[in-house]
């Protein structure tokens, strides 16, 4: 079974750059696209990331997304964070008729 | 401006029947372009995908539900449903349902507000 896993949380200073891995297990990663979610506490998901690098209107150009083939891995990074940031965030990908989502990181900006 | 709306009974006693329904409105859930999704998130956990459809009826379920589980389309409401059978305490969550590009890389680009169905007697 095609799992993706996430570290349960990261921190970072505002105004840094940080990055959240999300390693895939039981297949490619790299074989269908990548997307990555933020969720504030108490609201649905939104989509920060889409087909690995693309970015939704609204998102603003620190948040960025890639795949490291090598590693079975994608990563998203944010960059000149701000404390607006803080929330979980989740990866997720597709393989042979299911959709999947990694466990989800908690990101605190402090 | 799409919108997205769960409703169905927030307690269900367990070994009892979940069924939520999501009305769409702004878009036709008929629309060729899109499949319609069921996610749920237990209190304090991850997103699990519980299965999606499209309008000419296909299904794609999570194996783990499979059994239990049905989701099915009626276009004269702009509607689809989630039945999920035998449930106990461990089906307790928000349950979203979401909206999909009609092809397997595609993100879930809307999603409903969320509907906490708790598992209980």
């Amino acid at each position: 079974n095609f799992m993706l896993t996430q570290p349960h949380s990261v921190s970072e200073s505002p105004g840094k750059t940080v990055t959240i891995s999300c390693t895939g297990s039981g297949g490619t990663i790299a074989r269908d696209y990548v997307q990555w979610y933020q969720q504030r506490p108490g609201s649905a998901p939104t989509t920060v990331i889409f087909e690995e690098k693309q970015r939704p209107s609204g998102v603003p150009d620190r948040f960025s997304g890639s795949i490291d083939s090598s590693s079975n891995s994608a990563s998203l990074t944010i960059s000149g964070l701000k404390t607006e940031d803080e929330a979980d965030y989740y990866c997720q990908s597709y393989d042979r008729g299911i959709w999947v989502f990694g466990g989800g990181t908690k990101l605190t900006v402090l | 401006q799409l919108q997205l709306q769960e409703s169905g009974p927030g307690l269900v006693r367990p070994s009892a029947t979940l069924s939520l329904t999501c009305d769409v409105a702004g878009d036709a859930v008929s629309n060729t372009f899109y499949y319609w999704a069921w996610i749920r998130q237990p209190p304090g956990k991850g997103l699990e995908w519980i299965g999606t459809i499209y309008f000419t009826g296909s299904t794609w379920y999570n194996p783990s539900l499979k059994s239990r589980l049905t989701i099915s389309v009626d276009t004269s409401k702009n509607q689809f449903s989630l039945k999920l059978t035998s449930v106990t305490a461990a089906d307790s969550a928000v349950f979203y349902c979401a909206r999909h590009r009609a092809y397997s890389s595609a993100n879930f680009d809307s999603w409903g507000q969320g509907a906490l169905v708790t598992v209980s007697s």
